[in-house]
């Protein structure tokens, strides 16, 4: 049972414009989401996160949307850079019960120059 | 701040032996750390999560018997893979943290783990 679901395994963008990834979750329970940035053999990069008390969270060139009606939320890269390519995650949690994070399957972002 | 180091990067193994991963936050105190696997192309899999000072909690279909998780240190969680098969080759990776929920978990940079 995949709680958090990346349905985009790939995106390519162009240089300049805007990314979106997006995630959907299934348990209403999560209440802290969170996405990371992972290149090969690495491990991932915290990036933004958000608490379900808000809807949107920004920082720099990073947005996160949060819709929690529908389940989804949504990062916006803008304007993206070849360097931004790389495997992204979201992930969620929550802040009650038990404590565990739980990651999406991943969307690979190729950002061409 | 919030370094988490993990060792080694990448190791080889026989199958039949077993191997110790160490994962260590570098400039915290890390009261729970996270035991994740990577398959080619998939997901990060949570295994374990381990407490210091406690024993880890396994997630389904994880067998503890296998992945020996210790904890004994607020900045030291090991990963053991006893008898490794072929089968366990994956990408290991542990995470920390010193916050209570509701905060990033930060990732050491994983270990290759290939058994042959």
């Amino acid at each position: 049972d995949q709680q958090v679901k990346q349905n985009s395994p790939s995106l390519s963008v162009q240089e300049g414009r805007i990314s979106i990834l997006n995630c959907d979750y299934t348990n209403s329970m999560f209440d802290y989401f969170l996405w990371y940035k992972k290149y090969p053999a690495e491990g991932p990069t915290f990036l933004i996160s958000i608490s379900s008390i808000k809807d949107k969270n920004e920082d720099g060139r990073f947005t996160v949307f949060l819709n929690k009606s529908a389940k989804h939320l949504s990062l916006h890269i803008v304007p993206s850079q070849p360097g931004d390519s790389a495997v992204y995650f979201c992930a969620a949690s929550t802040t009650s019960g038990t404590y565990k994070y739980i990651f999406g399957t991943g969307t690979r972002l190729k950002v061409l120059a | 701040g919030a370094v988490v180091s993990q060792h080694p990067s990448w190791v080889i193994c026989k199958s039949g032996t077993s191997v110790k991963i160490e994962c260590r936050s570098l400039d915290f105190q890390a009261t729970t750390m996270f035991w994740y696997r990577q398959f080619p192309k998939q997901s990060l899999m949570l295994m374990a999560t381990s407490n210091e000072g406690s024993k880890a909690t396994y997630e389904q279909g994880v067998e503890k018997d296998k992945f020996l998780i210790n904890h004994a240190s607020l900045t030291l969680s090991t990963l053991t893979v006893t008898s490794a098969h072929p089968e366990d080759s994956s990408f290991y990776i542990c995470s920390a943290s010193n916050q209570p929920t509701g905060s990033p978990l930060h990732f050491g940079n994983g270990t290759r783990l290939t058994v042959t």
